[in-house]
């Protein structure tokens, strides 16, 4: 199985201020026939599901704010909060769909 | 937009059999190209894979699990379900039901999870 690590397992961002969380894959997850880097990242807020943010490292799904951002490739991947608001406080997980069976890092929990 | 919601009982005992059944509503299961799947989240650890279904297709599942595992499809009810055999404390999680769009794919819609505990 794949193994993804996220780095740091908590951070805490000011009001307004930037927050990145990293996310390592223990192979590449760049598929070369298609150029696609296989990796979703997903934000959970305390009671309920995780929400699907970015799908294909940097894709933004449909209503997710602009303030969110995904960057990276082959191994070494990064979600990006630009400007920290209080409804973004939850835990947030990267998730690789290369190989099945598809696999999660541990989270980061972003507070204020 | 398509909802799935995950129920069964909260509490089974030690080397008896999970269920839960994930219903479907505002889509099909049989319509289009998804991946129904079943996952779980013990407390405070990552996310698991259990396994899947497909729209028109056999289940495939996680090795790690694959003996105890059995994920179904109840098509006029629109719901699929998950069994898992055996159960131990650490099968102690969250479980959720969600969908896939593909093969490899990332899980664009979310039941709300349901606790289930492995105690006696």
């Amino acid at each position: 199985d794949i193994v993804m690590t996220q780095s740091p397992d908590s951070l805490a961002v000011s009001l307004g201020e930037r927050a990145t969380i990293s996310c390592e894959s223990s192979q590449s997850i760049l598929y070369r026939s298609d150029n696609n880097n296989y990796l979703a990242w997903y934000q959970q807020k305390p009671g309920q599901p995780p929400k699907l943010l970015i799908y294909w490292a940097s894709t933004r799904e449909s209503g997710v704010p602009h303030r969110f951002s995904g960057s990276g490739s082959g191994t070494h991947f990064s979600l990006t909060i630009s400007s920290l608001q209080a409804e973004d406080v939850a835990v947030y997980y990267c998730q690789q769909y290369f190989n099945t069976p598809p696999t999660f890092g541990q989270g980061t929990k972003v507070e204020i | 937009q398509v909802q799935l919601q995950e129920s069964g009982p909260g509490l089974v005992k030690p080397s008896q059999t999970l269920s839960l059944t994930c219903t479907v509503s505002g889509g099909s299961i049989i319509s289009g190209s998804y991946y129904w799947t079943w996952m779980r989240q013990p407390a405070g650890k990552r996310l698991e894979w259990i396994g899947r279904i497909y729209t028109s297709g056999g289940p495939h599942y996680n090795p790690a699990l694959k003996r105890r595992v059995t994920i179904s499809r109840d098509t006029p009810k629109n719901q699929f379900s998950l069994k898992l055999t055996s159960v131990t404390a650490a099968d102690t999680a969250f479980y959720y039901c969600a969908r896939a769009g593909g093969v490899t794919s990332w899980f664009d819609s979310w039941g709300r999870g349901t606790p289930v505990t492995v105690s006696s």
